[in-house]
């Protein structure tokens, strides 16, 4: 079973510009998670879909960030425009019919 | 609310036991374990859920305390393997839909050979 596709892997970019993370979940996994990880903390939800709907978005900045499911499938993220504070590993996560999800590897984003 | 987890990082020798603690100040629906290694993807371990269950697979087990809204991960005769960090992510309620993790701040596990 393939897991949680996630790219790129790593990204580079100053601070002001924008940025897109894209997320392929397993298949058939109706719940997509993004999470932001900062260095030597634990994973912080940002957004909770189910299918191509929004369930929990209540601790993404939306300001700055953005997300969408369109086909209910893939995800993006977005961040416009970036600050030094928004470098992290950010992790895209999916969850089926059981009780629990699977992580992808993450994009981590440097922000200069 | 984050759990609080303790202790913040574990220096083992294999072979040996480890305790790690994930406490809530909120009354808890559900707790997950998982383990990430440097540079990779969370791995889920265990889910427990309210109603004071252990559970366990080879040499790792957990157990929730409903009484203190404590759980407890429990590594047993540690491998060189268990390295990692160790994450519990806490649900407070069911239903609704809305079921993100709450992530506490992780303890660092290291074995030594």
């Amino acid at each position: 079973e393939a897991g949680v596709a996630q790219s790129p892997r790593y990204k580079i970019i100053e601070k002001r510009q924008s940025v897109a993370f894209w997320c392929n979940p397993i298949s058939g996994h109706a719940t997509l998670y993004w999470y932001q990880q900062i260095l030597g903390q634990g994973p912080k939800l940002l957004i909770q879909f189910q299918n191509n709907g929004v369930v929990d978005d209540s601790q993404l900045p939306k300001d700055r960030f953005s997300a969408e499911r369109l086909k209910g499938v893939d995800s993006t993220l977005k961040i416009q425009p970036a600050k030094l504070e928004d470098s992290a590993v950010y992790l895209c996560a999916s969850k089926g019919q059981g009780r629990y999800a699977f992580f992808g590897q993450g994009t981590r984003l440097t922000v200069v | 609310q984050q759990p609080v987890q303790s202790p913040q990082a574990v220096i083992l020798r294999e072979g040996e036991d480890a305790v790690i603690n994930c406490s809530s100040s909120k009354a808890l629906y559900s707790v997950h374990w998982y383990r990430q290694k440097h540079g990779e993807a969370p791995v889920f371990l265990m889910i427990l859920l309210k109603g004071g269950e252990q559970k366990g697979h080879d040499k790792i087990s957990a157990s929730f305390n409903e009484k203190k809204q404590q759980s407890s991960l429990y590594l047993t005769a540690s491998q060189l393997s268990y390295s990692g960090t160790y994450f519990c992510g806490t649900i407070l309620y069911s239903g609704g839909g809305a079921d993100g993790l709450t992530f506490g701040k992780g303890t660092h596990l290291i074995i030594q050979p």
